[in-house]
């Protein structure tokens, strides 16, 4: 199947800063891609939506000056957690599809984001 | 809105056990329905789907059945092995949007 890569794995960063995480597909265009943010023993919680060259739409209750979301192009997104706390440590997950040919969705191996 | 319930976990079982994880579901309309697999340490791959009532979806030989009188999906294999051992979703997807909804996930051990 097709390989979307999520980087970094696992990031590490103090209170206030922000942190980047990249989602790429390797091996096809990636028209539409989503954001998971997933709490321990709990399921995948959709964050945003995200098709190429057009704003993010973000679920109920998602702060979108917080978590802001870029799709300049067919395979790369990124979420960028701004003045990050505590509360945000989480695993964020994002998937990729291409809408042109129906495919499934194939998701990145997640970033394991802990805010000290 | 849309939801997923799935067994809690974890789940342990013997190598050659039969496996069932139990997934029912809400939703508006005629859903498709996923099981998706995670692996220690990578991401979730699919597994297996249906899309409409009565289809069965089966891969590697694990099976689920849309039942769509029971609003269920449930995930079946005959004899696990070792290999299996890993955390399953059950999801569904409704209309065009691509929108994934998932359940907790189960915890599925298998000891040799």
């Amino acid at each position: 199947g097709a390989v979307v890569s999520q980087h970094p794995s696992w990031v590490i960063c103090k209170s206030g800063t922000s942190v980047k995480i990249e989602c790429r597909s390797l091996d096809f265009q990636a028209t539409t891609m989503f954001w998971y943010r997933q709490f321990p023993k709990q399921s995948l919680m959709l964050m945003a939506t995200s098709n190429e060259g057009s704003k993010a739409t973000y679920e109920q209750g998602v702060e979108k000056d917080k978590f802001l979301i870029n799709h300049a192009s067919l395979t790369l997104s990124t979420l960028t957690v701004t003045s990050a706390h505590p509360e945000d440590s989480s695993f964020y997950i994002c998937s990729a599809i291409d809408r042109a040919k129906g495919t499934e969705a194939f998701f990145g191996q997640g970033t394991r984001l802990t805010v000290v | 809105g849309n939801s997923v319930t799935q067994m809690e976990g974890p789940v342990t079982l013997s190598e050659e056990a039969f496996l069932t994880i139990n997934c029912t579901y809400t939703a508006t309309g005629y859903p498709s329905l996923f099981w998706y697999v995670q692996y220690p340490g990578e991401g979730l791959q699919l597994l297996l789907k249906a899309t409409k009532a009565d289809d069965k979806g089966s891969n590697k030989g694990f099976e689920a059945t849309y039942r769509k009188e029971t609003t269920s999906f449930h995930l079946e294999k005959g004899s696990v092995q070792v290999s299996d051992s890993a955390v399953y979703f059950c999801a569904l997807s409704g209309g065009s949007n691509y929108k994934l909804t998932f359940g907790k996930g189960t915890l599925l051990t298998v000891n040799p």
